[in-house]
């Protein structure tokens, strides 16, 4: 139980364009999600907090227009790219929390290139 | 804020070597502590955890104690194996927000 999954596990793209990853909670619902960015050999650093039906808070120094997250349903955030640009390649990892214990159940992440 | 330091690595380990990496931790409250392993080109998994003082989290032959009059986290285990290698990382949840504080991440590999 208490499966996370990310869609895509990878994705290129041209700067400029948009990219959308889907965080899904397969077997328990998570009223918050939570989006990470891991930089090669560099710890995880917490972009945003999504709840469900409501906007999503980002951490400091994240900009909200360019990484756009949507927490639709109980089971699914996605996380928008927008305007990518090769600065922005990295391994972006959600994680769901079902609020139930403490325990935080991460996806499996997405490698962004942007060439 | 709440954060947590962790020893650097990289480690490199002879198999059947005894592994020990340094978690300490700055918090009010009282967190829940976390160790989670990253396998390469994986996300995390949790590796084990504890929600008190005193409390030992243990699995795949890891452990750790929550010892709150040192505020660290130590993850030990006493003979590592080859598939033991992976990245370490200590965090802990904060109780205030339920957001979870990494540290930097331990690279550990063992050698056959």
């Amino acid at each position: 139980g208490a499966v996370v999954s990310q869609h895509p596990s990878w994705v290129i793209c041209k700067s400029g364009t948009s990219v959308k990853i889907e965080c899904r909670s397969l077997d328990f619902q998570a009223t918050t999600m939570f989006w990470y960015r891991q930089f090669p050999k560099q710890s995880l650093m917490l972009m945003a907090t999504s709840n469900e039906g409501s906007k999503a808070t980002y951490e400091q120094g994240v900009e909200k227009d360019k990484f756009l997250i949507n927490h639709a349903s109980l089971t699914l955030s996605t996380l928008t790219v927008t305007s990518a640009h090769p600065e922005d390649s990295s391994f972006y990892i959600c994680s769901a929390f079902p609020g139930r214990t403490y325990e935080q159940y991460f996806g499996p992440g997405t490698r962004l290139t942007v060439t | 804020g709440d954060s947590v330091t962790q020893m650097e690595g990289p480690v490199t380990l002879s198999e059947e070597a005894f592994l020990t990496i340094n978690c300490t931790y700055t918090a009010t409250g009282y967190p829940s502590l976390f160790w989670y392993v990253q396998y390469p080109g994986e996300g995390l998994q949790l590796l084990l955890k504890a929600t008190k003082a005193d409390d030992k989290g243990s699995n795949k032959g890891f452990e750790a104690t929550y010892r709150k009059e040192t505020t660290s986290f130590h993850l030990e285990k006493g003979s590592v194996q080859v598939s033991d290698s992976a990245v370490y990382f200590c965090a802990l949840l904060r109780s205030n927000d339920y957001k979870l504080s990494f540290g930097a991440g331990t690279t550990v590999t063992v050698r056959a």
